[in-house]
Parts: C-alpha cells; sequence; structure tokens
C-alpha cells in the first residue's frame, strides 16, 4: 500500500520568510499525482498545489512551489513571502493514476508569527 | 465552484445513539469518500463510493457504514455511536480516477461529532 510521510508535526515561521515542508511517499506506481491541500482552523480543507509524475518541471501557484524529486520520492512545498493567512495544518496526498483513493500523510501545522 | 456540503458542523450524541452524517456534492462527481480526522493520525479513510449503490472499505470501517442512493449524496452511518468516535468527519468527491487528469478531491467544511 502506498504511503505519505510527513516528519514535521509543527512548523513556524516568520512573517514575509520562507518555508518548506517536507513530504515523503512510497510507490511503486510510476505514474501518480501528488497534491498539498491547506487547512485553516475551522475552515474548509482546500488545495493549493498539484503535480503530475511524468512533469519534470516543478508545479508553481503564486507563492507555493514544490520541489519534486522523482527518485528520491519527495514532495516538498515552499511557501514565499510568508502571510499570516498562511497558518494552517497543511497535508501532502498522493493519488495513483490507475486509482481513486488518495493517501495523506499525518499533517504539518504552520504557525506564521508576526 | 464545486460545492461539498456537510448536514452539520457540530453534532452532539450520546453513547449507543444511531447517527446519520450526510454529504451532498453539486458537480456531477462519480467518487465520494468520508474520511475521519484524528490529531497526530491525518486523514483516514472509512469509506468510498465510486458510483450509486456502490461502496469500497476504507481502512477503519468498523462500527461504520454508508449509504449511497442517489449520485449527490453519501451519508455516513454510526449504527451504535461510541465515544471513541468522537472526531472530526470530513466528506470529500472527486470525478472518477485513472486517465491524464488530476481529479483532486473536493471537501465540505466537516462534521465535528461529539459522542458522550
Amino acid at each position: 500500500a502506498q504511503t505519505v510521510t510527513q516528519s514535521q508535526p509543527e512548523m513556524s515561521v516568520q512573517e514575509a520568510e520562507t518555508v518548506t515542508l517536507s513530504c515523503t511517499y512510497d510507490t511503486s506506481e510510476s505514474d501518480y499525482y501528488l497534491f498539498w491541500y491547506k487547512q485553516p482552523p475551522s475552515r474548509q480543507m482546500i488545495l493549493v498545489i498539484r503535480q503530475e509524475a511524468y512533469k519534470q518541471q516543478n508545479a508553481t501557484e503564486n507563492r507555493f512551489s514544490v520541489n519534486f524529486q522523482k527518485a528520491a520520492k519527495s514532495f516538498s512545498l515552499k511557501i514565499s513571502d510568508s502571510q499570516l493567512g498562511d497558518a494552517a495544518m497543511y497535508f501532502c496526498a498522493y493519488r495513483a493514476n490507475t486509482g481513486n483513493q488518495f493517501y495523506f500523510g499525518t499533517g504539518t501545522s504552520l504557525t506564521v508569527i508576526p | 465552484d464545486v460545492k461539498v456540503t456537510q448536514s452539520s458542523r457540530y453534532l452532539v450524541k450520546r453513547t449507543g445513539e444511531k447517527v446519520f452524517l450526510e454529504c451532498v456534492q453539486d458537480m456531477d462527481h462519480e467518487n465520494m469518500f468520508w474520511y475521519r480526522q484524528d490529531p497526530g493520525l491525518g486523514l483516514r479513510l472509512i469509506y468510498f463510493s465510486y458510483d450509486v449503490k456502490m461502496k469500497e472499505k476504507g481502512d477503519i470501517p468498523e462500527g461504520y457504514s454508508v449509504s449511497r442512493e442517489k449520485k449527490e449524496r453519501f451519508s455516513l452511518i454510526l449504527e451504535s455511536a461510541s465515544t471513541n468516535q468522537t472526531s472530526m468527519y470530513l466528506c470529500a468527491s472527486s470525478l472518477w480516477g485513472g486517465g491524464s487528469s488530476y481529479n483532486e478531491q473536493f471537501f465540505g467544511p466537516g462534521t465535528r461529532l461529539t459522542v458522550l
């Protein structure tokens, strides 16, 4: 079974600074999708960024970017110019191309310090 | 915008009660999912459904059942609620997987269930 590991239960960053959240996964598949979701306190989970495994170029969405290392099975999220509104729980997720089920990590709680 | 709604944000029930959690999505998604979210454990899949009347067990189905009579609606049922089922329950939906498409999951706001 696929597993997704987020080894940092909690992280903090100073406002306007950059922070990187780590995610590793285990799979025998060659074609899959990776996602980062954000869950603000008491609010709905939303998609932040996504990456296809066969695309070599790292995905970018405004201040959010990923570092996708397929051989190392690593998918980290970089948040630049951190804002107070970035404070949330962040979940890394995996889906195989041939499957419907998502596999989530245990989450990283990000605190942004003013 | 895709919208996934859940019947309650907060629910308090007593041990032994039958509990229904309902989820509705408005984007004609084939797949619907029920997760349980607990601190330090992330999201754990209880059940998912890929079509009307079809269901698959997830990682922690014990003590739960589901019903999908219409494509847009997916219900989670706790037949006899217990205190260890106190948790946040998240519903999600997505298009059918496979092929060159992300088919990301869209989540509802969650139901925080407390069983006394």
